[in-house]
């Protein structure tokens, strides 16, 4: 059982806007920033979004990332092939002495 | 561009120690602005977060309180590496273990900007 919670699959066609949830506590995102990882199969992740929204060079702006209270979005607008993928959100917790915590990932499906 | 260049073996038997290291390129493992990590990814546990180490002057060490009592990252400042070693393993660690490189402006607002390949670990007698 994840820290913070994801739906499990989300779907879209190509062209299509999707948003992926996560979920947390005041501990983890209520308190801290927020990171997505895009894990495509078979490949370790890669960073998608930092600090709520910011992307890092490379990251088609495509891309976009909220947060607000104790929860988070990633959006995809103009869904492609390629961003079949599992997401992944992430966040510090401030319990048991500080650790990251990871969403259980949401695999994105292009139809 | 960091890499990170993870190696070790991919079957350890159960009650012994795992090791891996992690080789680093493009930056050294005692730089001010970063964070060395051990993230590890199974089916049943999914991305679970096991420690770190870093050079602030000094160097510090965090551990996951899930493994705390049986983890060690060390530093090797000559051969520009860290490694981990999880002792007393058991089936439950078959995961595949990743490194990482945290950076930002400190706990709370950092992220992983660069992963090493990954490493099965199957234990198993």
């Amino acid at each position: 059982q994840s820290v913070l919670t994801q739906p499990p699959s989300a779907s879209g066609t190509p062209g299509q806007r999707v948003t992926i949830s996560c979920f947390g506590s005041i501990s983890n995102i209520g308190s801290n920033t927020v990171n997505w990882y895009q894990q495509l199969p078979g490949t370790a992740p890669k960073l998608l979004i930092h600090t709520n929204s910011q992307r890092p060079s490379g990251v088609p702006d495509r891309f976009s990332g909220s947060k607000s209270g104790t929860s988070a979005s990633l959006a995809i607008s103009g869904l492609q092939s390629e961003d079949e993928a599992i997401y992944y959100c992430a966040a510090w917790d401030d319990s048991l002495n500080g650790r990251v915590v990871f969403g259980g990932g949401t695999k994105l499906t292009v139809l | 561009q960091v890499q990170l260049q993870q190696s070790g073996p991919g079957l350890v038997k159960p009650s012994q120690t795992l090791s891996l290291t992690c080789g680093i390129s493009g930056d050294s493992v005692s730089t001010n602005s970063a964070a060395w990590n051990w993230i590890r990814q199974s089916p049943s546990r999914g991305l679970e977060w096991l420690g770190r180490t870093y050079y602030r002057s000094k160097w510090y060490n965090d551990y996951a309180v899930s493994v705390k009592s049986r983890i060690t990252i060390n530093p090797d400042t000559s051969k520009h590496h860290f490694s981990l070693q999880l002792h007393s393993v058991t089936p439950e660690d078959t995961a595949v273990y990743y490194c990482a490189r945290e950076v930002g402006p400190g706990n709370g607002y950092n992220w992983f900007d660069s992963w090493g390949q990954g490493t099965l670990v199957t234990v198993s007698s």
